[in-house]
């Protein structure tokens, strides 16, 4: 089974420059997640979807962060300006219904300089 | 929002040598996880917990689920130097199986 692709592998923009990063979760895993890693911290969730919907966006910074999930398979993440606290790892995951099938995928690292 | 305390934050020990940590949190969790990451990877699951008191093994990991429902712990027997790595708890409430994880314990193995 193929696991959860993410690109960029790295990410280097200036501040104020806009940015995006996409996922390709495990076929038919129905529910698709990103989180913001930032150095030294556990993931930290930004945007939950099942399917093409939003479930739980209550942590994305709404003004500079947007996300969406077309069809219901890929997604891609936004950030725009980018601001130089926006420097982490962010990473996809997916599952099926059931929690034990949560995969990540190895991340998009973003410095801001 | 939901805080996890995981400790240590840091833990360096000689290979073959038990290595414990543990995590709290002031709120009920009611699945209780235990991820590994590696350098430039993504978490990897190793343990899933799904009930109050629950011991559960994997290889040379063991976990609990506390009987509060407001702590879990990660033992690992006999460490090797691949175990080397960050130890991540996370803890799961409510039902669209949203995460809230603790900062990690990053653990060295000196072979």
């Amino acid at each position: 089974e193929a696991g959860v692709a993410q690109s960029p592998r790295y990410k280097i923009i200036e501040k104020r420059q806009s940015v995006a990063f996409w996922c390709n979760p495990i076929s038919g895993h129905a529910t698709l997640y990103w989180y913001q890693q930032i150095l030294g911290q556990g993931p930290k969730l930004l945007i939950q979807f099942q399917n093409n919907g939003v479930v739980d966006d209550s942590q994305l910074p709404k003004d500079r962060f947007s996300a969406e999930r077309l069809k219901g398979v890929d997604s891609t993440l936004k950030i725009q300006p980018a601001k130089l606290e926006d420097s982490a790892v962010y990473l996809c995951a997916s599952s099926l219904e059931t929690l034990y099938g949560y995969t990540f995928g190895s991340g998009t690292r973003l410095t801001v300089v | 929002g939901q805080q996890l305390n995981q400790s240590p934050q840091s833990m360096f020990i000689q290979e073959g040598e038990d290595v414990s940590m543990n995590c709290t949190s002031s709120s009920i969790f009611n699945t209780w996880l235990w991820y590994k990451q590696d350098p430039g990877e993504g978490p990897v699951l190793l343990i899933a917990l799904y009930k109050a008191g629950e011991l559960t093994s994997n290889g040379r990991l063991t976990a609990q689920f506390g009987i509060t429902r407001k702590d879990s712990f990660l033992n690992i027997s006999a460490s090797i130097p691949s175990d080397v790595g960050i130890y991540f708890c996370a803890g799961q409430r409510g039902s669209n199986y949203k995460l809230t994880f603790g900062k990690g314990t990053l653990l060295t193995v000196n072979p």
